[in-house]
């Protein structure tokens, strides 16, 4: 079946500094990819809407300049957190389908992410 | 805002016992409602549905949609310690991408 594959699993980083992480679709084209944030105890928050060759698109209350998205390739999109802050700190997953917008997802395994 | 509640956000039972977990929603604009398990990492598929009162059934666990009373129920009968996760209800919307809205999820936890 496609794999989603998201690096890393998992990243502590200095306050301050940016992460990158990259979520690539393994043997399929996606043209559209999700990125979620999901907090200890809650779910998955969807952050933004990456689209290849086009600017991503934004939740409500998502900050963009904070949360940059990369679509470069149809199988690659990366999510930069810049100037990370502790209250940053989260589970950061990755979704995309096959082909047209479809019910069959699939997610990467995540990214934790701890800033000190 | 689409929204998407379940409940109980919480629920602790013991082996054997027969759980169900709620998902109302107040949108009517989706394609799909769909079902997850999360232990871990990544979400789990477990069921989609997009038809009134069509109950779809996978073993122990059983899901049916109600879409005149907007809510969706998700069953688990002679529940095991393996069923202890996240359960996750999310709303397909086809028209906006393909994004998945997700509820709060309901975290089980089945004790021996």
């Amino acid at each position: 079946g496609a794999v989603v594959s998201q690096h890393p699993s998992r990243v502590i980083c200095k306050s301050g500094t940016s992460v990158k992480i990259e979520c690539r679709s393994l043997d399929f084209q996606a043209t559209t990819m999700f990125w979620y944030r999901q907090f200890p105890k809650q779910s998955l928050m969807l952050m933004a809407t990456s689209n290849e060759g086009s600017k991503a698109t934004y939740e409500q209350g998502v900050e963009k300049d904070k949360f940059l998205i990369n679509h470069a390739s149809l199988t690659l999109s990366t999510l930069t957190v810049t100037s990370a802050h502790p209250e940053d700190s989260s589970f950061y997953i990755c979704s995309a389908s096959r082909g047209a917008p479809n019910e069959k997802l699939f997610f990467g395994s995540g990214t934790q992410l701890s800033v000190l | 805002e689409d929204k998407v509640v379940q409940s109980p956000l919480s629920l602790v039972v013991h082996e054997g016992d027969t759980v169900t977990l709620n998902c109302s929603y107040e949108v009517t604009n989706f394609r799909s409602l769909l079902w997850y398990k999360q232990e871990k990492k990544a979400p789990t598929f477990l069921f989609m549905l997009t038809s009134s009162g069509i109950e779809k059934k996978s073993g122990r666990l059983s899901s049916i949609l109600d879409k005149k009373e907007l809510f969706s129920i998700l069953n688990i009968t002679a529940t095991q310690t393996g069923d202890s996760a996240i359960y996750l209800c999310a709303l397909f919307f086809y028209n906006q991408g393909g994004k998945l809205i997700f509820g709060q999820g309901t975290e089980l936890s089945v004790k021996p």
